[in-house]
């Protein structure tokens, strides 16, 4: 299998503007992570997926924040509009809902800049 | 709510030597897992090691191994003959209802 994808890996854009981060999970996996990693918070989560439907989104920092999955191979995380501040490493992450030894799988990371 | 602390923001060692990260806890939970997660500087967050709560028995993943005092909530990692590809920052987590906690990582640097 080829892990958790998540694309782009580094992403510019300036204040203001909307952005998308992508991510599809590992096949057979029920369960979708999305983190935020700061180097003043740390890894945080942010909202997570069973079976599609979002399961706990209080992580999520504040309403230009919103997070999707249309179906079991594909989630977004798009910002709109963007500050500064949402400058950060954002983690796409899966595992099995039952089963798996609850491990889970980490993408490589979108590093977002906002200028 | 639970969280996890590391008391070392950076260690080091002598590659071929052994190191151990310190890792606690606070739960009222009884049944949990624990993990350390290694990040590279190619920012991969790789599974290192698990633990669950309910067994004694410590987990051991080749040169990597824990010690898990339940009843003190600490989790270290033993590292064994380090070697320079160990050189990251390490994570400890706490996992329950699927949500995973971090602590704030441990760089760990490896002197040759």
């Amino acid at each position: 299998d080829a892990g958790v994808i998540q694309s782009p890996r580094h992403e510019v854009t300036e204040m203001g503007q909307e952005v998308t981060l992508r991510c599809k999970p590992i096949s057979g996996h029920n369960s979708l992570f999305w983190y935020r990693q700061t180097m003043m918070r740390g890894l945080e989560l942010l909202i997570y997926f069973n079976n599609n439907v979002p399961i706990d989104d209080s992580g999520m920092p504040e309403d230009r924040f919103s997070a999707k999955m249309p179906n079991a191979s594909f989630s977004t995380l798009k910002i709109q509009p963007s500050e500064p501040r949402d400058s950060a490493v954002y983690f796409c992450a899966s595992r099995p809902t039952t089963g798996g030894r609850n491990i889970q799988y980490f993408g490589a990371g979108t590093r977002l800049s906002v200028l | 709510a639970q969280t996890v602390t590391q008391s070392q923001p950076e260690m080091s060692v002598q590659e071929a030597e052994t190191v151990t990260l310190s890792c606690t806890y606070d739960t009222s939970e009884s049944d949990y897992y624990l993990f350390w997660y290694k990040q590279p500087p190619s920012r991969q967050m790789i599974l290192v090691i698990r633990q669950e709560a309910y067994k004694q028995q410590n987990a051991t993943e080749n040169r990597f191994s824990v010690n898990f005092q339940k009843a003190a909530k600490s989790f270290s990692l033993k590292i064994s003959d380090s070697q320079l590809g160990d050189a990251a920052m390490y994570f400890c987590a706490y996992s329950r209802a699927q949500k995973l906690v971090f602590g704030q990582g441990t760089r760990l640097t490896i002197n040759p």
